[in-house]
């Protein structure tokens, strides 16, 4: 079965300071990788999605294969990237559901 | 375009009862999908219903049911209520094809067994 892990339950750092929330996986095939956010008293929204290689945000998450990890990136943080952030994986093909990892807090001090 | 929306929002239950939460996805989405969430154990994957048709499910027991109707709107239902089931419910919707897999989440239903 698969699985997501992100070793920090919490991340504090310093506003203009680069940001990196760490997700690692595994998977025996090729997954679906995602990074969704929760900001305060909002659903659960998607903030990015490996296939697509794109940066939402300032963020950007490069999938490594041969580390499965999928570590969420931001060189400047900002007060409103405050937020919990939850890193998910699909199995490659579409038809199962999201396994999600516990989350990671981050909060952005001024 | 509206998005996804649970409902109700809230729910208080007693032990062995049963409840039925709702479902609306975001219009021309055909795939709905259930997941649990506990601060123990984070965000859990119930199961998945595609075009009236459970398609995947997740690691839980059969007190756990759910459908989906032909207009995409889906319930899902537990029965014999326990303690443990105290959770926040989260539905998703998304296109459900291999080429969009994208899920939106609606706000939640909270509920509380006592």
């Amino acid at each position: 079965a698969q699985r997501v892990t992100q070793p920090e339950k919490l991340l504090s750092v310093f506003k203009g300071a680069p940001v990196e929330l760490k997700c690692n996986y595994s998977y025996s095939g090729s997954p679906e990788l995602f990074w969704y956010v929760q900001y305060s008293r909002q659903r659960l929204q998607l903030l990015l999605r490996h296939i697509s290689r794109e940066s939402i945000k300032g963020f950007t998450a490069d999938l490594n294969k041969g580390e499965t990890s999928f570590h969420l990136k931001k060189p400047f943080a900002q007060e409103e990237d405050s937020a919990m952030y939850y890193c998910a994986l699909k199995p490659g093909g579409g038809a199962d559901g999201l396994t999600f990892g516990k989350g990671t807090h981050l909060i952005i001090q001024p | 375009k509206a998005g996804v929306t649970q409902t109700p929002r809230y729910l208080i239950k007693t032990r062995g009862q049963q409840v039925t939460l709702s479902c609306s996805p975001i219009s021309g989405h055909r795939s709905v999908s259930w997941y649990q969430q506990t601060p123990g154990q984070g965000l859990q994957f119930l199961f998945e219903y595609f075009s009236e048709t459970q398609r995947n499910k997740g690691n839980f027991p059969g007190r756990f049911s759910g459908r989906q109707f032909s207009n995409s709107r889906s319930e899902m239902n537990v029965s014999t209520l326990e303690l443990g089931d105290s959770a926040l419910y989260l539905c998703a919707s998304s296109p459900g094809t291999v080429r969009n897999t994208e899920a939106f989440f609606g706000q939640g239903t909270r509920l509380t067994v006592v």
